[in-house]
């Protein structure tokens, strides 16, 4: 069975630049996750989905970050303006329901510049 | 959110067990007790969970302390693939999505 996917798996881009990242959840799976992590802070939750609507973005930084699930097969993160600070890796995770075991997909590494 | 406390690191001899401790004395009744580990590279991956019993599967065991403020994860033959970061993790009812990763423990196994 696929795992979540997704992409792309390294982004490197200029502060300023917009960027997107990408994920596809497990099928079937109702809940979806948006977790950063860098070395400072650890593994953070950025935001969370269920049935494709958004329930907790408190753990969103800023207004530059924004999340959407347009259907229950996609989801994007993205960035605008990104800044350096943003630099770290994304991970994108499902679960059947909110309370079950969560599968991660195996992160986006972004660097900006 | 009640907390969490592991040991930074271990080191464990390839198939030999691993016994992983993990402090969590302000745990309330409702909380389930996590454990998620993370491969270098890799997102984290589930691993096993419990609530008062102790529970098997086919990556490892749990073993919770009877007052549960406490709980051990126990890889019974490391292998040089369960060389990850370790992460104990306690899930509440009222956020029942919500999972709070510490610094976890690093396990590194020696051939």
């Amino acid at each position: 069975d696929a795992g979540v996917i997704q992409s792309p798996r390294h982004e490197v881009t200029e502060m300023g630049q917009e960027v997107t990242l990408r994920c596809k959840p497990i099928s079937g799976h109702n809940s979806l996750f948006w977790y950063r992590q860098t070395m400072m802070r650890g593994l953070e939750l950025l935001i969370y989905f269920n049935n494709n609507v958004p329930i907790d973005d408190s753990g969103m930084p800023e207004d530059r970050f924004s999340a959407k699930m347009p259907n229950a097969s996609f989801s994007t993160l993205k960035i605008q303006p990104s800044e350096p600070r943003d630099s770290a890796v994304y991970f994108c995770a499902s679960s059947p329901f909110r309370n079950q075991p969560q599968h991660f997909g195996d992160g986006t590494r972004l660097s900006i510049l | 959110d009640a907390k969490t406390t592991q040991p930074n690191s271990m080191e464990s001899n390839e198939e030999e067990p691993v016994h992983l401790p993990c402090n969590h004395s302000t745990i309330s009744g409702t909380d389930y007790i996590h454990w998620y580990r993370q491969l270098p590279s890799q997102g984290p991956e589930y691993v096993i969970h419990g609530l008062t019993s102790n529970v098997n599967n086919r990556m490892a065991s749990l073993a919770i302390a009877e007052d549960r403020k406490s709980s051990t994860l126990i890889l019974h033959r490391a292998t040089l693939r369960d060389a990850a970061v370790y992460y104990c993790i306690l899930r509440d009812l009222s956020n029942d999505y919500k999972l709070s990763f510490g610094a976890g423990t690093t396990v590194t196994v020696r051939a």
